[in-house]
């Protein structure tokens, strides 16, 4: 079945530690997407993705970096400048020439800075 | 800018009630909007979408939405609660050709009693 798989689920980090989150799809989609969510705050949009080597920064991208040099994949980096890194990160996708922008997500990655 | 407010960040209802979670939007022009669902540690799920067909828009699990202009509102229903609608809710939207730049509301809680 086709998906967006992120890994790992849980991940644990000393301050000053660069971490980076795996969000793979199979779903041929075009668009790639970070989001993180807070509680109370819904989510965020990180960075994304359009097209391959092509990304955008979102409304909080400021310590987060990514990188997109192949369709699938679309990773991110989570750096030590990232203030508060604690969260829970949803990484999603959409097709191309989808005018509403459907997302569609993968089940999540708990990143927790000790 | 657009923007998303649900009223609520906890609704309660008893098993067999009648949900209502609200959604309002602020948009210069015609949106598209979504309702997502999410459990615990889990991705968001889409419930319905309105792309400017039907008014009422009929989701997964009994969900319906009604788009009402006037209004600038979104609201989610289900005649009947269960057990297992016990999750988070999200209403987004977003514009024409912005598509996968969704803006989320906050999120409303939902807990079924029994």
């Amino acid at each position: 079945d086709g998906g967006i798989t992120q890994s790992p689920k849980y991940l644990f980090r000393k301050e000053g530690q660069n971490v980076t989150l795996s969000c793979e799809q199979n779903l041929n989609h075009d668009a790639m997407y970070w989001y993180r969510q807070d509680p109370g705050q819904g989510l965020r949009l990180i960075y994304y993705s359009q097209i391959v080597n092509d990304f955008q920064k979102g409304d909080i991208a400021e310590g987060y970096s990514v990188s997109r040099e192949k369709k699938e994949s679309f990773p991110l980096t989570v750096t030590s400048a990232q203030k508060n890194p604690t969260a829970f990160y949803l990484c999603a996708s959409s097709r191309r020439g989808d005018r509403a922008g459907e997302l569609f997500f993968g089940e999540g990655s708990r990143l927790t800075v000790l | 800018a657009q923007s998303v407010t649900q009223l609520g960040s906890h609704v309660s209802v008893s098993e067999g009630a009648l949900v209502l979670l609200r959604c309002n939007y602020s948009s210069s022009v015609p949106p598209y909007l979504f309702w997502y669902v999410q459990y615990p540690n889990q991705g968001l799920q889409l419930l319905l979408k309105y792309t400017s067909a039907a008014t009422l828009v009929k989701g997964i699990n009994g969900f319906e939405a009604e788009f009402k202009k006037s209004e600038t509102s979104f609201h989610l229903t289900k005649p009947s609660a269960h057990m297992s609608d016990a999750a988070e809710y999200f209403c987004a939207v977003s514009l024409y050709n912005q598509g996968g730049k969704l803006i989320f509301g906050q999120g409303t809680e939902l807990s079924v009693k029994p």
